[in-house]
Protein backbone atom coordinates (compact mmCIF):
# COMPACT_ATOMS: atom_id res chain seq x y z
CA UNK A 1 0.00 0.00 0.00
CA UNK A 2 1.40 3.22 -1.16
CA UNK A 3 2.16 5.59 1.88
CA UNK A 4 2.60 9.39 1.40
CA UNK A 5 4.38 11.65 4.47
CA UNK A 6 4.71 14.44 4.70
CA UNK A 7 6.93 16.81 7.25
CA UNK A 8 6.65 19.09 8.87
CA UNK A 9 2.88 18.89 9.47
CA UNK A 10 2.75 22.81 10.94
CA UNK A 11 5.13 25.56 9.90
CA UNK A 12 5.24 29.05 10.87
CA UNK A 13 8.02 31.27 9.48
CA UNK A 14 8.09 35.00 9.01
CA UNK A 15 8.70 36.90 5.59
CA UNK A 16 11.75 36.55 3.74
CA UNK A 17 12.82 33.35 5.22
CA UNK A 18 13.65 30.63 2.75
CA UNK A 19 12.37 26.96 4.12
CA UNK A 20 11.69 23.63 2.57
CA UNK A 21 8.65 21.07 3.11
CA UNK A 22 9.32 17.42 2.69
CA UNK A 23 7.19 14.46 1.39
CA UNK A 24 8.46 11.07 1.15
CA UNK A 25 6.46 7.96 -0.25
CA UNK A 26 7.06 4.24 0.44
CA UNK A 27 6.38 2.59 -3.28
CA UNK A 28 8.08 3.34 -6.61
CA UNK A 29 6.08 6.17 -8.59
CA UNK A 30 7.86 8.72 -10.95
CA UNK A 31 3.99 10.59 -10.39
CA UNK A 32 4.17 13.38 -7.89
CA UNK A 33 1.87 16.39 -7.73
CA UNK A 34 2.14 18.98 -5.47
CA UNK A 35 -1.32 21.40 -4.32
CA UNK A 36 -2.07 24.33 -2.52
CA UNK A 37 -5.16 25.05 -0.43
CA UNK A 38 -6.72 27.48 1.25
CA UNK A 39 -8.89 27.14 4.03
CA UNK A 40 -12.66 26.22 2.86
CA UNK A 41 -11.26 26.17 -0.70
CA UNK A 42 -10.15 23.25 -2.86
CA UNK A 43 -7.07 22.12 -4.61
CA UNK A 44 -5.26 24.32 -6.63
CA UNK A 45 -2.43 22.32 -8.94
CA UNK A 46 1.04 23.93 -8.41
CA UNK A 47 3.45 21.63 -10.07
CA UNK A 48 3.51 17.95 -11.87
CA UNK A 49 6.81 15.84 -11.94
CA UNK A 50 7.19 13.16 -13.57
CA UNK A 51 10.90 11.77 -13.71
CA UNK A 52 13.67 11.47 -11.87
CA UNK A 53 15.58 14.60 -10.90
CA UNK A 54 12.70 16.79 -12.61
CA UNK A 55 12.86 20.80 -11.14
CA UNK A 56 9.76 23.18 -11.43
CA UNK A 57 9.90 26.92 -10.45
CA UNK A 58 7.10 29.23 -10.27
CA UNK A 59 7.59 32.41 -8.28
CA UNK A 60 8.81 31.96 -4.61
CA UNK A 61 8.29 27.94 -4.61
CA UNK A 62 10.53 25.07 -6.40
CA UNK A 63 9.51 21.48 -6.36
CA UNK A 64 12.33 18.72 -7.09
CA UNK A 65 11.70 15.05 -7.42
CA UNK A 66 14.31 12.04 -6.40
CA UNK A 67 12.51 8.65 -7.33
CA UNK A 68 15.54 7.06 -6.11
CA UNK A 69 15.25 8.08 -2.72
CA UNK A 70 11.26 8.55 -3.15
CA UNK A 71 11.37 12.43 -1.74
CA UNK A 72 10.11 15.50 -3.54
CA UNK A 73 10.60 18.54 -1.74
CA UNK A 74 9.17 21.87 -1.82
CA UNK A 75 11.09 24.59 -1.47
CA UNK A 76 9.99 28.31 -0.30
CA UNK A 77 12.27 31.08 -1.11
CA UNK A 78 11.54 34.49 1.07
CA UNK A 79 8.03 34.04 1.94
CA UNK A 80 5.53 35.98 1.79
CA UNK A 81 2.21 36.14 3.43
CA UNK A 82 0.51 35.21 0.30
CA UNK A 83 1.59 32.13 0.19
CA UNK A 84 -0.08 31.00 3.91
CA UNK A 85 -2.11 27.88 2.76
CA UNK A 86 -1.68 24.33 3.48
CA UNK A 87 0.55 22.42 1.11
CA UNK A 88 -0.17 18.69 0.16
CA UNK A 89 1.72 16.45 -1.73
CA UNK A 90 0.42 13.55 -4.04
CA UNK A 91 2.04 10.30 -5.57
CA UNK A 92 0.20 8.71 -8.58
CA UNK A 93 -0.21 5.03 -8.16
CA UNK A 94 -2.37 2.12 -10.38
CA UNK A 95 -4.74 3.78 -12.60
CA UNK A 96 -3.49 7.16 -11.80
CA UNK A 97 -5.38 7.45 -8.27
CA UNK A 98 -3.49 10.23 -5.91
CA UNK A 99 -2.55 9.30 -2.82
CA UNK A 100 -2.05 12.64 -0.83
CA UNK A 101 0.19 13.64 1.67
CA UNK A 102 -1.38 14.72 5.30
CA UNK A 103 -0.53 18.33 4.68
CA UNK A 104 1.46 20.90 5.76
CA UNK A 105 -0.21 24.22 7.16
CA UNK A 106 1.59 26.88 6.55
CA UNK A 107 1.44 30.04 8.71
CA UNK A 108 3.83 33.07 7.07
CA UNK A 109 3.92 36.28 10.04
CA UNK A 110 5.63 39.70 9.18
CA UNK B 1 -12.71 28.07 -19.67
CA UNK B 2 -15.09 26.59 -17.25
CA UNK B 3 -13.54 24.53 -14.60
CA UNK B 4 -14.57 21.31 -12.57
CA UNK B 5 -18.34 22.33 -10.97
CA UNK B 6 -19.85 20.54 -7.93
CA UNK B 7 -23.00 20.64 -6.97
CA UNK B 8 -24.62 21.29 -4.38
CA UNK B 9 -21.93 22.96 -2.56
CA UNK B 10 -23.32 22.16 1.01
CA UNK B 11 -25.99 19.42 1.70
CA UNK B 12 -27.03 18.79 5.83
CA UNK B 13 -28.68 15.10 5.97
CA UNK B 14 -29.95 13.44 8.60
CA UNK B 15 -28.64 9.88 9.01
CA UNK B 16 -29.98 7.12 7.56
CA UNK B 17 -30.93 9.31 4.55
CA UNK B 18 -30.00 9.27 0.84
CA UNK B 19 -27.76 11.91 -1.05
CA UNK B 20 -26.68 12.20 -4.65
CA UNK B 21 -23.28 14.22 -5.27
CA UNK B 22 -23.06 15.81 -8.79
CA UNK B 23 -19.64 16.74 -10.66
CA UNK B 24 -19.55 18.33 -13.85
CA UNK B 25 -15.97 17.83 -15.21
CA UNK B 26 -13.77 20.00 -17.28
CA UNK B 27 -14.98 19.73 -21.38
CA UNK B 28 -13.22 17.17 -23.22
CA UNK B 29 -11.68 15.27 -20.55
CA UNK B 30 -12.06 11.71 -19.95
CA UNK B 31 -11.10 10.83 -16.61
CA UNK B 32 -12.81 12.01 -13.36
CA UNK B 33 -11.89 10.90 -10.14
CA UNK B 34 -13.94 11.39 -6.42
CA UNK B 35 -11.93 11.73 -3.68
CA UNK B 36 -13.36 12.59 -0.16
CA UNK B 37 -11.03 14.60 2.46
CA UNK B 38 -12.01 14.88 6.11
CA UNK B 39 -11.28 17.74 8.53
CA UNK B 40 -7.64 18.49 8.61
CA UNK B 41 -6.78 15.76 6.23
CA UNK B 42 -5.52 14.95 3.03
CA UNK B 43 -7.99 13.88 0.55
CA UNK B 44 -8.22 10.35 -0.24
CA UNK B 45 -9.52 8.63 -3.22
CA UNK B 46 -12.60 6.94 -3.72
CA UNK B 47 -13.33 5.92 -7.61
CA UNK B 48 -11.86 6.63 -10.83
CA UNK B 49 -13.86 6.73 -14.13
CA UNK B 50 -12.07 6.29 -17.84
CA UNK B 51 -14.91 7.63 -20.12
CA UNK B 52 -18.26 5.88 -19.07
CA UNK B 53 -16.58 3.04 -16.87
CA UNK B 54 -15.44 2.73 -13.25
CA UNK B 55 -11.80 1.67 -14.05
CA UNK B 56 -10.90 1.79 -9.86
CA UNK B 57 -13.17 1.63 -7.61
CA UNK B 58 -10.98 0.47 -4.97
CA UNK B 59 -11.11 3.48 -2.51
CA UNK B 60 -15.28 3.28 -1.66
CA UNK B 61 -15.64 2.46 2.35
CA UNK B 62 -18.36 -0.19 1.67
CA UNK B 63 -21.10 -0.97 -0.54
CA UNK B 64 -23.44 2.13 0.48
CA UNK B 65 -21.30 4.03 -1.79
CA UNK B 66 -21.91 4.27 -5.42
CA UNK B 67 -21.19 6.14 -8.37
CA UNK B 68 -22.04 6.41 -11.67
CA UNK B 69 -21.38 8.23 -15.09
CA UNK B 70 -23.31 7.43 -17.82
CA UNK B 71 -22.21 9.26 -20.78
CA UNK B 72 -18.82 9.75 -19.78
CA UNK B 73 -19.14 13.28 -18.85
CA UNK B 74 -21.32 14.47 -15.39
CA UNK B 75 -20.92 11.83 -12.53
CA UNK B 76 -23.37 11.35 -9.72
CA UNK B 77 -21.76 10.00 -6.42
CA UNK B 78 -24.66 8.30 -4.30
CA UNK B 79 -24.57 7.54 -0.85
CA UNK B 80 -27.47 5.33 1.11
CA UNK B 81 -28.63 5.20 4.23
CA UNK B 82 -26.08 8.33 5.30
CA UNK B 83 -24.16 7.95 8.48
CA UNK B 84 -22.18 10.70 10.40
CA UNK B 85 -18.94 9.44 9.58
CA UNK B 86 -20.03 9.88 6.29
CA UNK B 87 -19.35 13.68 7.14
CA UNK B 88 -16.64 15.49 4.65
CA UNK B 89 -15.86 17.41 1.80
CA UNK B 90 -16.41 15.59 -1.25
CA UNK B 91 -14.19 16.39 -4.08
CA UNK B 92 -14.49 15.43 -7.85
CA UNK B 93 -11.59 16.01 -10.39
CA UNK B 94 -11.02 15.72 -13.76
CA UNK B 95 -7.91 14.93 -16.45
CA UNK B 96 -7.47 15.05 -19.80
CA UNK B 97 -6.99 10.92 -19.69
CA UNK B 98 -6.13 8.90 -17.02
CA UNK B 99 -2.60 7.84 -18.01
CA UNK B 100 -1.01 9.93 -14.69
CA UNK B 101 0.92 12.41 -17.16
CA UNK B 102 -2.06 15.24 -17.39
CA UNK B 103 -2.85 17.06 -13.61
CA UNK B 104 -5.81 16.35 -12.13
CA UNK B 105 -8.14 19.40 -11.62
CA UNK B 106 -10.25 19.95 -8.78
CA UNK B 107 -13.57 21.30 -8.23
CA UNK B 108 -14.88 23.51 -5.53
CA UNK B 109 -16.12 20.19 -3.34
CA UNK B 110 -19.31 19.15 -1.84
CA UNK B 111 -19.26 19.55 1.91
CA UNK B 112 -21.38 16.73 3.45
CA UNK B 113 -23.20 17.08 7.01
CA UNK B 114 -25.03 14.39 8.45
CA UNK B 115 -26.66 14.95 11.52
Amino acid sequence: ELKVEQNPLFLSMQEGKNYTIYCNYSTTSDRLYWYRQDPGKSLESLFVLLSNGAVKQEGRLMASLDTKARLSTLHITAAVHDLSATYFCAVAGTASKLTFGTGTRLQVTL
Amino acid sequence: GAGVSQTPSNKVTEKGKYVELRCDPISGHTALYWYRQSLGQGPEFLIYFQGTGAADDSGLPNDRFFAVRPEGSVSTLKIQRTERGDSAVYLCASSLDGGGLYEQYFGPGTRLTVT
